[in-house]
């Protein structure tokens, strides 16, 4: 069965940093783009960040560009997102992502991990 | 960027209703570019829908989309408790965006 499981997240104060974890399971990690999707509270759904199944095209929100990284480990199935500069307004759940594509994007997120919250707060 | 906007913004249905929900971009897109989520309270989003009228594996056929240009509908047929959700629309035809959903209610 596909999985992803999430870890990482939790309260950060504005301006530090936390760092997001996925793991994936039951399918081939590294076929696939990744992606993160953020929920943040009484708001929509936003796309947060890409990464292409080899790492050579990674894509960003202009809302996280310069301050988020994308990055994964094939060898591990993981996909991580460093997060960096945090403001208020990055608090919300995020998800990690399969895209439904083998080897591009298609922007199509049909396996989704369960989510984990980060809240920026002083 | 491309705007969608979801209508109605909340609804109640009873069991065994047929419900169409709304989802107007501000720009044409493709059909290929639309696909549509459900959010089940406490869960992560799940794909319904892709390309307009494509079921996401596992997906009842109660579940249907359709459209073109700047209108998309998705409809369930036969509604059933378990429909309760916040459904979400997307585009990824020019950048990416997502609706700001429905909230559907089943009584």
């Amino acid at each position: 069965e596909v999985h992803l499981v999430q870890s990482g997240g939790g309260l950060a104060q504005p301006g530090r940093s936390l760092r997001l974890s996925c793991e994936a399971s039951g399918f081939i990690f590294d076929d696939f783009a990744m992606h993160w999707v953020r929920h943040a509270p009484g708001r929509g759904l936003e796309w947060v960040s890409g990464i292409t199944w080899k790492s050579d095209n990674v894509a960003y929100a202009d809302s996280v560009k310069g301050r988020f990284t994308v990055s994964r480990d094939n060898a591990r199935n993981s996909l991580y997102l460093q997060m960096d500069s945090l403001r208020a307004d990055d608090t919300a759940r995020y998800y990690c992502a399969k895209d439904i594509a083998r080897f591009g994007y298609q922007w199509i997120f049909d396996v989704w991990g369960q989510g984990t919250m980060v809240t920026v707060s002083s | 960027e491309v705007v969608l906007t979801q209508s109605p913004g909340t609804l109640s249905k009873s069991p065994g209703e047929r419900v169409s929900l709304s989802c107007r971009a501000s720009e044409s897109v493709s059909s290929i570019y639309i696909a549509w989520y459900q959010q089940k309270p406490g869960q992560a989003p799940s794909l319904l829908i892709y390309a307009a009228s494509n079921r996401a594996t596992g997906v009842p056929d109660r579940f249907s989309g359709s459209g073109s240009e700047t209108d998309f509908t998705l409809t369930i047929s036969r509604l059933e408790p378990e429909d309760s959700a916040v459904y979400y629309c997307q585009q990824y035809s020019s950048s990416h965006s997502f609706g700001q959903g429905t909230r559907l209610e089943i009584k």
